[in-house]
């Protein structure tokens, strides 16, 4: 079975501009999620899916950040613009259902650094 | 609202010795409880959970923890490293009858001695 897939593996920009992660989940994991992971700390949820639509987006810092789950399966994360507390790892994760025992399946990760 | 506390956020071990990693959490309602792995440039990885029934629960590579309801704690442990247990360690919580998210700990690094 195939993992969580995750592009690209790192990036580096410049502040002020602007920078898109994507992620497919493992086939018919109904619920994604993207942690951001900044360095000497655990992920921090931003955002999560059920199929294509958003359950929960408290943590995301709708002034710069975006993202979306057309057709209930890939899924993109934008930054725009990104300023320099952006660098890190950002995480995707997928799961089965919505239950909260279920266990999340995490992808290599971004690696994003924001000079 | 919920927390968890790791201690140590580097613990060095030799190799064969007994490993322990403290994670205690703060919850209204007991929890779902994790733990998880993170290899250098790569994902987390599930170790273990906790959901309900047994409190010694076992999981992959050797390693166990403990629920300890009445101490909330959920330490992990091995009785004997091995040098390909070095990595970082995440303790993270989900509540019940929430939607659920987890919330992690800051990491724990592990590192093992010839």
């Amino acid at each position: 079975e195939a993992g969580v897939a995750q592009s690209p593996r790192y990036k580096i920009i410049e502040k002020r501009q602007s920078v898109a992660f994507w992620c497919n989940p493992i086939s018919g994991h109904a619920t994604l999620y993207w942690y951001q992971q900044i360095l000497g700390q655990g992920p921090k949820l931003l955002i999560q899916f059920q199929n294509n639509g958003v359950v929960d987006d408290s943590q995301l810092p709708k002034d710069r950040f975006s993202a979306e789950r057309l057709k209930g399966v890939d899924s993109t994360l934008k930054i725009q613009p990104a300023k320099l507390e952006d660098s890190a790892v950002y995480l995707c994760a997928s799961s089965s259902g919505q239950l909260l025992q279920e266990t999340q399946y995490f992808g290599p990760g971004t690696r994003l650094l924001v000079l | 609202a919920q927390s968890v506390t790791q201690l140590g956020s580097h613990v060095s071990v030799s190799e064969g010795a007994l490993v322990l990693l403290r994670c205690n959490y703060s919850s209204s309602v007991p929890p779902y409880l994790f733990w998880y792995v993170q290899y250098p440039n790569q994902g987390l990885q599930l170790l273990l959970k906790y959901t309900t029934g047994a409190t010694l629960v076992k999981g992959i590579n050797g390693f166990e923890a403990e629920f300890k309801k009445s101490e909330t704690s959920f330490h992990l442990t091995k009785p004997s490293a091995h040098m390909s247990d070095a990595a970082e360690y995440f303790c993270a919580v989900t509540k019940r009858g929430s939607q659920g998210n987890l919330i992690f700990g800051k990491g724990t690094k592990l590192s093992v001695k010839p």
